[in-house]
C-alpha cells in the first residue's frame, strides 16, 4: 500500500488550498484516509477523516466550516479543502490509511495509521 | 497542549532500555487501544506499534507497547543510533463525536 501527496503549494492569507492524496496497493475504498498536519518543529494535529466508500466524514472541531475532504473513487485520490488560510496553517499536511481493528471491551476502539503519505508542504505568505 | 501527555524528551546510550510514557484520561487511551509513530527527521511519521502492544511487520522486537489503565508505554531495548526520532502516542477519544488524538511527541536522543 502507498500513497502519494501532491506538490509544495504557495498561498496568499485568505485563499484556499486542495492537497491530493492518490492511493495504491489496496482497495482504496476499503480503509478511511485521515488527514494531519504539522507544523515547522511542531507535534502532528488531527484534522479529520473520509471514508471512501460512503463519502461520509468527521472533522476537528476546530477546522469545522472551513476544511472539506472528498474523494474520487474513479481515481483512488482523496483531496483536502482548506480555506481562509492564514499563517497560521503554513505546516506539512499528511494523508494516511487507517485500518479498524477488533478490540475487546465495552465500546472499545482500535484504530490506527499506515501509511502515511510523503506530506505536502503548504506555505501561507503574503 | 496534547490531550495526551508525553515527556517532551527521554535518552539513552545504545545498548540500554528506554521507556517512553503517554498519559490520557477515561475517553481516550482508557477506553481505546494506543498507537505509536516513529518520526525520523525529515520523513513522515511510522507506525511502529498498534493496538497497544501489536507490532506490524518489519518493525524491530525491541520495540513493544503496553496500556493499563489510562496510560500507555513505549519500551525500547537494545537502544541502537538509528532509533534516535520523535516518538507520539496516538488513539481515539470518545468525546466530541469521536476524534484521533495525539501527544505532543518525545524526542529520544541516543547519546
Amino acid at each position: 500500500a502507498q500513497l502519494v501527496q501532491s506538490g509544495s503549494e504557495v498561498k496568499k492569507p485568505g485563499a484556499s488550498v486542495k492537497v491530493s492524496c492518490k492511493a495504491s496497493g489496496y482497495t482504496f475504498t476499503d480503509h478511511d484516509i485521515n488527514w494531519v498536519r504539522q507544523a515547522t518543529g511542531q507535534g502532528l494535529e488531527w484534522m479529520g477523516w473520509m471514508n471512501p466508500k460512503r463519502g461520509n466524514t468527521g472533522y476537528a472541531q476546530r477546522f469545522q466550516g472551513r476544511v472539506t475532504m472528498t474523494r474520487d473513487t474513479s481515481i483512488s485520490t482523496a483531496y483536502m479543502e482548506l480555506s481562509s488560510l492564514t499563517s497560521e496553517d503554513s505546516a506539512v499536511y499528511y494523508c494516511a490509511r487507517a485500518t479498524l481493528g477488533d478490540c475487546s471491551g465495552d465500546n472499545c476502539y482500535s484504530y490506527w495509521f499506515d501509511p502515511w503519505g510523503q506530506g505536502t508542504l503548504v506555505t501561507v505568505s503574503s | 497542549q496534547s490531550v495526551l501527555t508525553q515527556p517532551p524528551s527521554a535518552s539513552g546510550t545504545p545498548g540500554q532500555r528506554v521507556t517512553i510514557s503517554c498519559s490520557g484520561s477515561r475517553s481516550n487511551i482508557g477506553t481505546n487501544t494506543v498507537n505509536w509513530y516513529q518520526q525520523l527527521p525529515g520523513t513522515a511519521p511510522k507506525l511502529l506499534i498498534y493496538s497497544s502492544n501489536q507490532r506490524p511487520s518489519g518493525v524491530p522486537e525491541r520495540f513493544s507497547g503496553s496500556k493499563s489503565g489510562t496510560s500507555a508505554s513505549l519500551a525500547i531495548s537494545g537502544l541502537r543510533s538509528e532509533d534516535e526520532a520523535q516518538y507520539y502516542c496516538a488513539t481515539w477519544d470518545d468525546s466530541l463525536n469521536g476524534h484521533v488524538v495525539f501527544g505532543g511527541g518525545t524526542k529520544l536522543t541516543v547519546l
